[in-house]
This record gives structure tokens, sequence and C-alpha cells, in this order.
């Protein structure tokens, strides 16, 4: 099975932009979704089929797609959105998640 | 809306089994798959396997041989049973509704989670 790669860290003042990106060599023919996860908290889907958001997630919230990388892009950051971040995607033996991204709100 | 529910004991000593069940309210168990994922404190998420309500299942390679998963459309639960425990099986566990799409899959909604400790 393959690996999906997240950078460990990502640090941003509120209102900038936060990019969080997940590598992996199977991403060009299969979905990424997305998870928010607080502290003490269950995950929350936040993007699905690579750039599509649930109802009820905020529209700074946005995915993209490139190649063998997909990216969560949250847009005016705000404390709120300080979380972990998971990509999630699929490969013939079942589900695979990222290691998680820890998006820090300076 | 769906909301799902773990519930089993927060420790096991090693080599025994450990035993969730997660209960379904606000909607049907039928017609959906259901899965199980776990955390170990301070790490990232692991998916165990999932089951679709009429029993159908799909582990995780590297858990297979110590998971069963099975279903009770009648009480709309499904329960997990993970063998042989280790300090390594100790993780927050979670249940969540797994969505199936062609080839592809997600999770959503997701249940509290309940920390089960392997310890003597």
């Amino acid at each position: 099975s393959y690996e999906l790669t997240q950078p460990p860290s990502v640090s941003v003042s509120p209102g900038q932009t936060a990019r969080i990106t997940c590598s992996g060599d199977a991403l060009p023919k299969q979905y990424a979704y997305w998870y928010q996860q607080k502290p003490g908290q269950a995950p929350v889907l936040v993007i699905y089929k690579d750039s599509e958001r649930p109802s009820g997630i905020p529209e700074r919230f946005s995915g993209s797609s490139s190649g063998t990388t997909v990216t969560l892009t949250i847009s005016g950051v705000q404390a709120e959105d300080e979380a972990d971040y998971y990509c999630q995607s699929a490969d013939s033996s079942g589900t695979l998640f990222g290691g998680g991204t820890k998006l820090t709100v300076l | 809306q769906v909301q799902l529910q773990e519930s089993g004991p927060g420790l096991v000593k090693p080599s025994e089994t450990l035993s969730l069940t997660c209960t379904v309210s606000g909607g049907s168990i039928s017609s959906y798959y259901w899965s199980w994922i776990r955390q170990p404190p301070g790490k990232g998420l692991e998916w165990i396997g999932y089951i679709y309500y009429s029993g159908s299942t799909n582990y995780n390679p590297s858990l297979k041989s110590r998971v069963t998963i099975s279903v009770d459309t009648s009480k709309n639960q499904f329960s997990l049973k993970l063998s042989s425990v280790t300090a390594a099986d100790t993780a927050v566990y979670y249940c969540a509704r797994e969505r199936i799409a062609a080839a592809d899959n997600w999770f959503d909604p997701w249940g509290q989670g309940t920390l089960v400790t392997v310890s003597s």
C-alpha cells in the first residue's frame, strides 16, 4: 500500500490563508477527503471529493487537487480553526489517513 | 440527523479481547457501511474495518487476523472485537458511517469516541 504525506505543522496569523498539503501516488486516481479534529473531539468532515464542501462548513474552507498532491486551503483563518487536519483516501486494501497536520493560529 | 455512540469497557487486560458496540440513532443502520477507526493517544487515525448492514466486511490487513466486526440490525448496532490486545492497542476508538461510491470512501458522521486502555 502507499502512504499519504502531510506536513506535521502549519502556522498562520489570523486573517491569513493557510494551506495544508497531502501527497500520495494514488491521488491522481482517487479522491481525497479532509477532516478537522479539535482537541478532545471527534474528526469532522470539512472537504469531500477533493473540493466539495459539506453543508454547514464555512466557505473559507476549500480544497484542490494537482497531480499527486491535494491541498486544503483555509482563507481568512480564524482562531477557531486551530486544530489537527487529516487527509484520507483509499487504496486497494481499504482506507488510508495522512499523518495529520497541526494548524496553529498565531 | 444520524448520531453514533460508542460503548464498552474502558480498561482491558493484555492478551484479552476488546469489545465495543456502536449504537446508531436518528436513522436506520440499513443500506449503509459502518466503520471502526482508532487513534492512539497523541497520534494519527487508523482505519480498522467496516461492515455493510447485510453483514459483509472488510478489514485493515494489518489487523485482519485479530478483528471481527458484526452487525445487529434489530438493535441498530454494530460491534467490534479485537483479540489478543497489547498496550499498542490503547487508543480512542471511534465508530463512523462510511460512505462508499465507486472506489472512493469517506466517513460522516463520527461518534464521540471512547478511550480503551490496555493494562493489567
